[in-house]
């Protein structure tokens, strides 16, 4: 597509549940990213795919978070027993292989647990 | 570990004044340095890089590696700026991911 694609942009799910969030990059574009955007928090790193391997997945807070690419192109990034403090914008971007390029971003997911 | 910091979480200016964000970084390397924007209901933009030595839409921002900063500037402000902008540090030890800070609500007045 032409720009970065993010599904859903609104999830509202009760704490406990499951949640996938999708994010569909540039053709072409190798490199992935997600980031978690909070009031006064700015972006938080969370997880950087280059191709189908992630070499950086240092900002993911817990072992509820997961996240996996497959062809080199879409990514899901799953929460498991999602809690309160996991409601925030994620954030995606895609970049052709270095930040130098500049980040491609998707419009977000709104995640809201209750 | 690198940092990005923006002291201003709000800078409120009038249309037509001077304006300065500010922004400074901890990286022992040789860094990289962006600022992204985020205008209202819209996607986060990268606005410019240092590299390109660019100015874009009146900005611009220079390195400085003796004060650590990055400080983006525009002589003078127009509503349209009016948008929230985050400073970025590239770290090549770092994986090639940015760092973000935590962001500068712009408000231009008139």
């Amino acid at each position: 597509g032409a720009g970065v694609s993010q599904s859903p942009s609104n999830k509202v799910t009760e704490k406990g549940k499951d949640v996938e969030l999708r994010c569909d990059p540039i053709s072409g574009h190798t490199a992935l990213y997600w980031y978690r955007q909070s009031l006064g928090q700015g972006l938080e790193f969370l997880i950087y795919f280059q191709g189908n391997s992630a070499p950086d997945k240092s900002g993911l807070p817990s072992d509820r978070f997961s996240a996996e690419r497959t062809g080199g192109s879409v990514s899901t990034l799953t929460i498991q027993r999602t809690q309160q403090e996991d409601s925030a914008v994620y954030l995606c971007a895609s970049s052709l292989g270095f930040p130098l390029e500049g980040y491609t971003f998707g419009s977000g997911t709104r995640l809201t647990v209750v | 570990a690198q940092r990005v910091t923006q002291p201003e979480k709000l800078l409120s200016v009038f249309k037509g004044a001077p304006v300065e964000l500010k922004c400074n970084y901890s990286y022992s390397g040789s860094p990289e340095l962006f600022w992204y924007v985020q205008y209202s209901r819209q996607r986060l933009q990268l606005l410019l890089r240092h590299i390109s030595r660019e100015s874009i839409k009146g900005f611009t921002a220079d390195l400085n590696k003796g004060e650590t900063s990055f400080h983006l500037k525009k002589p003078f402000a127009q509503e349209e700026d009016s948008a929230m902008y985050y400073c970025a540090l590239n770290s090549m030890g770092g994986g090639n991911k940015l760092t973000f800070g935590t962001g500068t609500q712009l408000k231009v007045e008139l």
